[in-house]
This record gives structure tokens, sequence and C-alpha cells, in this order.
């Protein structure tokens, strides 16, 4: 099963500001099966990244993942007041599918 | 409007059973790759299984022997039948529908219901 480490746990920043968002494998995920999803209170969670860098529907160009084997990296540009959220990444190339611990992304 | 809502949620004692509905609207459920996910409270995402458009399924280890995945076409409705529930199976279970791109379907999540909540306690 490979395990994904998501860092940092709590990442405080300020609206306007830019995040980067770390998924570390255990091993090698293929052929960069990686999501991220975020997630709001009490909502259910948001694809926002498929393939490791495709934007989902809908999702503004701020938003980009990058990565590939063993380290992706969820990135937004500018922080605006809807993106403090947990953000969880997920592996889909190899069975069981699993998910990071998330991180999330409070105001500073 | 694309959407999933499930239902069937509630309090359940220890060694019983309960199934989830997730009603499917604005897309057909055959045709599609379909999951449930749980989330225990406070807790991440797990992936618990998967039903395919041509009607095989798959399973976490975790709740495999124990959980039934299936749908009711007439009805675009998905299903997860859960026997001999444990309190580790407490958690928000979210319906969801695989990604579709390129031309075939993926094992991440692209529509997600808003959930239903499984507790398990005496």
């Amino acid at each position: 099963e490979i395990v994904l480490t998501q860092s940092p746990g709590t990442l405080s920043l300020s609206p306007g500001e830019r995040a980067t968002l770390s998924c570390r494998a255990s091993q090698s995920v293929s052929s960069s099966y990686l999501a991220w999803y975020q997630q709001k209170p009490g909502q259910a969670p948001r694809l926002l990244i498929y393939g490791a860098s495709s934007r989902a529907t809908g999702i503004p160009d701020r938003v980009s993942g990058s990565g590939s084997g063993t380290d992706f990296t969820l990135t937004i540009s500018r922080l605006e007041p809807e993106d403090f959220a947990v953000y969880y990444c997920q592996q889909y190339g190899s069975s069981p599918l699993t998910f990071g611990g998330g991180t999330k992304v409070e105001i500073k | 409007e694309v959407q999933l809502v499930e239902s069937g949620g509630g309090l359940i004692q220890p060694g019983g059973s309960l199934r989830l509905s997730c009603a499917a609207s604005g897309f057909t459920v055959s045709s599609n790759y379909m999951s449930w996910v749980r989330q225990a409270p406070g807790k991440g995402l797990e992936w618990v299984s998967v039903i395919y458009s041509g009607g095989s399924t798959y399973y976490a280890d975790s709740v495999k022997g124990r959980f039934t995945i299936s749908r009711d076409n007439s009805k675009n409705t998905l299903y997860l039948q859960m026997n001999s529930l444990r309190a580790e199976d407490t958690a928000v279970y979210y319906c969801a529908r695989n990604g579709y791109s390129y031309g075939r379907s993926y094992w991440y999540f692209d529509l997600w219901g808003r959930g239903t909540l499984v507790t398990v306690s005496s």
C-alpha cells in the first residue's frame, strides 16, 4: 500500500499570499495518477486536480499541481478567502487507492 | 442538475445492519464507475468500495465480507449494504462518481454527495 504524507500539517497564511502544499509518496505513483481535493467544514470534498497537473472543471488557474514519481505539489498562487480549507492528496495508480492525511490552510 | 444525494445513515448498535442509498440525477449511474468513501469524525478520507459500469465490485480490506455495493439502474441509485457493523465503521459515508477522461474511467472522484452519518454505538 502506498502511504501518502502531506506537509505541513497546518499552513498559516494571509489572503493574497502563495500556498505551497506537499504530498510525498512511499513508492512511485504510477503514471502520475495523483489527485488533490479541497474540503471545507461540513462539506464534501471537491476535486481540484487529477493526473497530478490537470485542473478539474471550474477550478481557477491560480490553483496548479505539479510533480511526478514520489513528490507532488499543490500551489495556490494568491490565496482568496474561499481557499482556506483542508486539502487532501490521493493516489490512484496502485491498489488500494490511498489518501494523505491532509493539510489545513488557515488564515494567519 | 448533476448531483448525488445520500440517505439511510443513523445510529446502529454493533453487529447491526444498515443500507445506504445514493440517488443520482443529471447522469446515469450504470454508465459510470461509482464509489463509496468514508470519513471518521475528525479524520481523513478512506475509500470503501467501487462498482464498475460492467458490474465488477471491489472493497477495502477493512470492509470486505461485511459490506456489499450494488445499484438499481431503474432508480439510478447506488447502495451500500453494511452488515456486522463495528464501532470503527462510524463515519460520514460519501457517495462519489469516479472520474472519466481520455475515454476511460479512473479511481479519482469528480462528483461527491453531501454524505450521510453512520454511528455505530451501544
